[in-house]
């Protein structure tokens, strides 16, 4: 067990539709992350969140935004659902580190994924 | 551009023999990090090994190993002992870390897989 809770397991839904994905990191860590993993692109990095403020954006369509709370849960809204959304989408989080800059051998930590069926 | 290249899309090992897993990432940054980890079926992404840029030492743990090279900008991951367990995909990544950026870059993984 990670110590990241990712609700739900699985989220089956229409296009046009709007889902919610819920992320809880582990304790003490600030850091969250976002990855989409799909067959045809890999596991991409979406967005990633510190403390409450986003701090760096991939690959994320401008239909889907996340924020992280106060109490370093986060979410990923998912908007105008489209059959090519379907994918495991994963949260990870680590800790802080100091300096930001430069290698680290702090692992990100992943949670089980939300497993998001567009029909 | 950084970028990680596993150009194994699969590897069969026979169970109790090693296995090289290849890797080979792109980065202009002096500093950097890479990691592998494991995806079983059921789908959880579990770290394994770690290697710093500066690291003058191949890491290990346990079974694992990393191949680190770092003017051919390798690193391998070495399973020595497979288990039928070890079935899995794995993915190499880098961490990339600046003032505006922390991420993972991932390659497009291997899949393992242990025969009796």
């Amino acid at each position: 067990d990670s110590g990241v809770t990712q609700t739900p397991k699985h989220l089956i839904t229409a296009t046009g539709q709007r889902v919610t994905l819920r992320c809880s990191p582990r304790s003490g860590d600030l850091s969250v992350y976002w990855y989409q993993q799909s067959l045809d692109q890999g596991l991409q990095f979406l967005i990633q969140y510190y403390n409450g403020e986003e701090r760096a954006k991939g690959n994320i369509l401008e239909r889907f935004s996340a924020q992280q709370f106060p109490d370093l849960h986060s979410e990923l809204n998912l908007s105008s659902l489209e059959l090519g959304d379907s994918a495991l989408y994963f949260c990870a989080s680590s800790q802080p580190q100091s300096p930001v800059q430069g290698p680290t051998n702090e692992k990100l930590f992943f949670g089980s994924g939300t497993q998001l069926s567009v029909l | 551009a950084q970028k990680i290249t596993q150009t194994q899309p699969g590897m069969f090992v026979q169970e109790k023999e090693a296995v090289t897993l290849d890797c080979t990432y792109d980065t202009s940054d002096q500093s950097y990090g890479l990691f592998w980890y494991k995806q079983p079926s059921s789908g959880e992404m579990i770290f394994l090994i770690y290697q710093g840029s500066y690291d003058e030492q191949n890491a290990t743990e346990g079974r694992y190993s990393l191949n680190f090279q770092k003017a051919r900008k390798s690193a391998n991951l070495v399973i020595s002992a497979s288990q039928l367990g070890d079935s899995a995909m794995y993915f190499c990544a880098m961490r990339v870390r600046s003032y505006n950026t922390d991420k993972l870059i991932f390659g497009t993984g291997t899949r393992l897989q242990v025969f009796p």
